[in-house]
């Protein structure tokens, strides 16, 4: 069974950077692409990346560009996303998952979801 | 980017009474190399992560229940709930996944009436 398991909540003021784990367990980490998506309060869903655990490889959202880091341990089947420069509007929850099908960025299993608020 | 834009926002519906969604694309998400077109739908349930119901426009996941099914095609497309079930409540998304970035709908909000 595919599990990602996220990490925990986190504050920040604005202006700093966070990091948000995934940790993957029951498929091979290294063939599954991996995305990040964000759900501001109340809101819709906005894809922010996407990362391959075998090589590393990221591409991101045009919005995001600049800000996001996309990293990978394949040692723990870890991948990481760290967003910087942090404004209010980033307050979100924010969703690792696993594309379904290689190539198509639909997803079939997600993370729990990690809260990160922003906010002096 | 393709703009999606989902209708209604929200929807009550009676117990075993049939739920109508819609989900326009600004531009077609059909890939005309395999006739597919690049449309999932997903039920996302408060405090949870979205689940996948339905792909390629009308293809339902495993273990989703036959009242869900899926239609449309090219920008249109539809999510319907042939008899809806008291855990059926929650949040729908359309998105498309034939052009990055991929795109979701803003959801629609279906309550019992």
């Amino acid at each position: 069974q595919v599990q990602l398991v996220q990490s925990g909540a986190e504050v920040k003021k604005p202006g700093a950077s966070v990091k948000v784990s995934c940790r993957a367990s029951g498929h091979t980490f290294s063939t599954d692409h991996l995305h990040w998506v964000r759900q501001a309060p109340g809101q819709g869903l906005e894809w922010m990346g996407i990362i391959s655990p075998k090589s590393g490889s990221t591409s991101y959202a045009h919005k995001l560009q600049g800000r996001v880091i996309l990293t990978r341990d394949p040692s723990t089947s870890t991948v990481y996303m760290e967003l910087s420069s942090l404004r209010s509007e980033d307050t979100a929850v924010y969703f690792c998952a696993r594309e379904a099908v290689r190539g198509l960025y639909y997803f079939d299993y997600w993370g729990q979801g990690t809260l990160v608020t922003v906010s002096s | 980017d393709i703009v999606m834009n989902q209708s209604p926002d929200s929807l009550a519906v009676s117990l075993g009474e049939r739920a109508t969604i819609n989900c326009k694309s600004s531009q077609s998400v059909l890939n005309r190399s395999n006739n597919k077109d690049y449309l999932v739908w997903y039920q996302q349930k408060p405090g949870q992560p979205p689940k996948v119901l339905i792909h390629s426009a009308s293809t339902r996941e495993s273990g989703v229940p036959d009242r869900f099914s899926g239609g449309g095609s090219g920008t249109d497309f539809t999510l319907t709930i042939s008899s809806l079930q008291a855990e059926d409540v929650a949040v729908y998304y359309c998105q498309q996944y034939y052009v990055t970035p991929c795109t979701f709908g803003q959801g629609t909000k279906v309550e019992i009436k």
